[in-house]
């Protein structure tokens, strides 16, 4: 049983340009979110996507925007990066009828680096 | 969502318990109380997850108090391999709410 994939492992941008990343649910879960992390702080939540549209939002700009396929997979896009976005981008999946399994679990992870 | 105070960081040998508090004075009466652990650049993993009493699992064992103001997660007999930063978080696990709020965390450093 595949487990959350992000792809991909590692990206460098330039200030200004675009970035788009993404993720594969745990097998059975619909329900995906993304979260930023920082060096040394815990994740931030940016947003979640179920059923293709946006749930919730976190504290972030709309340069951040995302995408939610048929088939739950999703990607997170970053316009006009700044410095201050490097980080790693986590994705988390869960399955929204919740009950014993509403644990959200986490893929990898991608680490982008703005220059 | 309920705020998580946690010790910023713990030192601790092989072979010794370690137990890591979390106060979270403000828990409301339908949050649940979860544990992440996260190595450097991996995404966070769930450890353990309780209302109240104690909850174990083959890698942990979660401490709650009647009054729910803290909570203990307890690793026995640490290695090496539990060298990370453990996450104490709150929130209402019957919300549909994926809006998980992380503290800063504890870093744990086991030492031979």
């Amino acid at each position: 049983d595949a487990g959350v994939t992000q792809s991909p492992t590692h990206l460098i941008k330039t200030r200004g340009q675009q970035v788009t990343l993404r993720c594969s649910p745990k097998s059975g879960h619909d329900t995906v979110s993304w979260y930023q992390q920082a060096l040394g702080q815990g994740p931030q939540f940016i947003f979640q996507y179920y059923e293709e549209e946006e749930r919730q939002r976190g504290n972030f700009p709309d340069r951040f925007s995302g995408h939610q396929f048929p088939n739950y997979s999703s990607e997170l896009n970053v316009n006009a990066l700044l410095l201050g976005d490097s980080a790693l981008y986590l994705c988390a999946s869960r399955s929204i009828a919740g009950g014993a399994d509403a644990t959200q679990y986490f893929g990898p992870g991608t680490r982008l680096l703005v220059l | 969502l309920a705020k998580t105070t946690q010790p910023i960081s713990m030192d601790s040998y092989e072979g010794q318990e370690v137990n890591i508090t979390c106060s979270h004075n403000n828990i409301a009466t339908n949050d649940y109380i979860t544990w992440y652990q996260q190595f450097p650049s991996q995404g966070p993993r769930f450890i353990i997850q309780g209302y109240k009493t104690k909850v174990t699992n083959e890698v942990a064992s979660l401490f709650i108090p009647a009054d729910r103001k803290s909570s203990t997660l307890s690793l026995p007999r640490v290695s090496l391999s539990d060298t990370a930063v453990y996450y104490c978080l709150v929130g209402d696990r019957g919300a549909n709410t994926d809006k998980l709020i992380f503290g800063t965390g504890t870093r744990l450093q086991v030492f031979p």
